[in-house]
Parts: C-alpha cells; sequence; structure tokens
C-alpha cells in the first residue's frame, strides 16, 4: 500500500494565485520529497525536506513539514499555467535499510491562464 | 548527458507474449528502480536494485522479472504478458549517499505498454 496520500486529488486555480497540496504519510521518515509530472513524461524531483526540517524554500516553492502529525504541504505562489502538472510526495522511510521511496497518489493541479 | 534512457517508448502486445523493458542511466548512479503508474495513480515500486549485482522485490513484482546486466542498464523483462499488465513503466536511478540522507531519484520518460 502507497504510504503518502495526497490531498486533494485534483486543485484547479488561477493563474497568480497560490497552490496548496497536502501530504500524509504512515510512518517514520528520514526525508520526504517533492516530484512533478508533467502529462506524458517521467517524474522530475522539486525539492526534499529532512525529518529534522521544518520549512524550505525553493524559488516559489515552500515546503513544510509537520513529523507529528505525519503531514507535509507544498504551497506553488503565485501559480502559472506552466505549473499545470500532478504532483506526488514520496518518503524515504529506510525501515528495511532499502532505498526505497514510496510515492503517493498524486495531486493534479490545473492553472488556468 | 542523456540521463535515464528507456527503450521502447510505446509497445503493444498480446497476451501471452514476452517483452523486456530496456533502461540505462549515465549519470553513474548505484541504485537504479522499475515502477509501474496506472491511470490516477502514483508510482508502485515492482524491483529495485541497490547496487550492481543485487535486485530485490518492491510492491508488485508477481508476473515480472530484472536483470541488473552492469552498473548503467536494468531491464524489465514480462515473460508472459496479461492485460492487468497494461501501463506506464518508468524506470529510475539514484545516488544514495552512505548516510542514506538522501535518495533523489531521476526518472526516464516511460514506457507505455499495452497487452490485448
Amino acid at each position: 500500500s502507497q504510504q503518502g496520500e495526497e490531498d486533494p486529488q485534483a486543485l484547479s486555480i488561477q493563474e497568480g494565485e497560490n497552490a496548496t497540496m497536502n501530504c500524509s504519510y504512515k510512518t517514520s521518515i528520514n526525508n520526504l520529497q517533492w516530484y512533478r509530472q508533467n502529462s506524458g513524461r517521467g517524474l522530475v524531483h522539486l525539492i526534499l525536506i529532512r525529518s529534522n526540517e521544518r520549512e524550505k524554500h525553493s524559488g516559489r516553492l515552500r515546503v513544510t513539514l509537520d513529523t507529528s502529525k505525519k503531514s507535509s504541504s507544498l504551497l506553488i505562489t503565485a501559480s502559472r499555467a506552466a505549473d499545470t502538472a500532478s504532483y506526488f510526495c514520496a518518503t524515504d522511510s529506510r525501515m528495511d535499510s532499502s532505498y526505497k521511496l514510496i510515492f503517493g497518489s498524486g495531486t493534479r493541479l490545473l492553472v488556468r491562464p | 548527458n542523456a540521463g535515464v534512457t528507456q527503450t521502447p517508448k510505446f509497445q503493444v502486445l498480446k497476451t501471452g507474449q514476452s517483452m523486456t523493458l530496456q533502461c540505462a542511466q549515465d549519470m553513474n548512479h548505484n541504485s537504479m528502480y522499475w515502477y509501474r503508474q496506472d491511470p490516477g495513480m502514483g508510482l508502485r515500486l515492482i524491483y529495485y536494485s541497490a547496487s550492481e549485482g543485487t535486485t530485490d522485490k518492491g510492491e508488485v513484482p508477481n508476473g515480472y522479472n530484472v536483470s541488473r546486466l552492469n552498473k548503467r542498464e536494468f531491464s524489465l523483462r514480462l515473460e508472459s504478458a496479461a492485460p492487468s499488465q497494461t501501463s506506464v513503466y518508468f524506470c529510475a536511478s539514484s545516488e544514495v549517499s552512505s548516510q542514506g540522507a538522501k535518495n533523489i531519484q531521476y526518472f526516464g520518460a516511460g514506457t507505455r505498454l499495452s497487452v490485448l
């Protein structure tokens, strides 16, 4: 079963607005990552936040992590039409000393021009 | 640099046919992965190879086999394709640090497989 569950499943906003998507997970983690997938393409890494970090920024992206609630959020500020994509969280739990990432089911973001 | 290259990009099979999906990376990464993605869902791990010479099952390994041919190449084989294996298949690679603190994965463009 998947570790991360994203909310909402789909989000439609106007260009210039902010987009917030959330991820919840079940087990202890080493880090949590966010990836973007444009339609018909592979996933691209956006940002990584370690378990001992609470917030991280990269350009228009802001990620928060609350390990007590086992949740993370991704905020995209001043959205653009080019931000239209699916966004996935992925957790690195290292529970069994493997190198697996467990991906959530994703949030489909549509940014209307 | 090409990054992660997958071939073929598209494939149509009949039930019972076999095929091998190829994946190669030019980033000198130790770890490689095969995922499948079904409509509206996230990625599910089929098999992975933490390092050259090792392979391990992921979440959905049934019906698949893998070969880590060398450090660059990791292939996925369907011995007897079934309609349930219709999906998009992604290969990925990563360089996991000695502390394992990072596991950023780089993905290929995917192989779209239909099994009739």
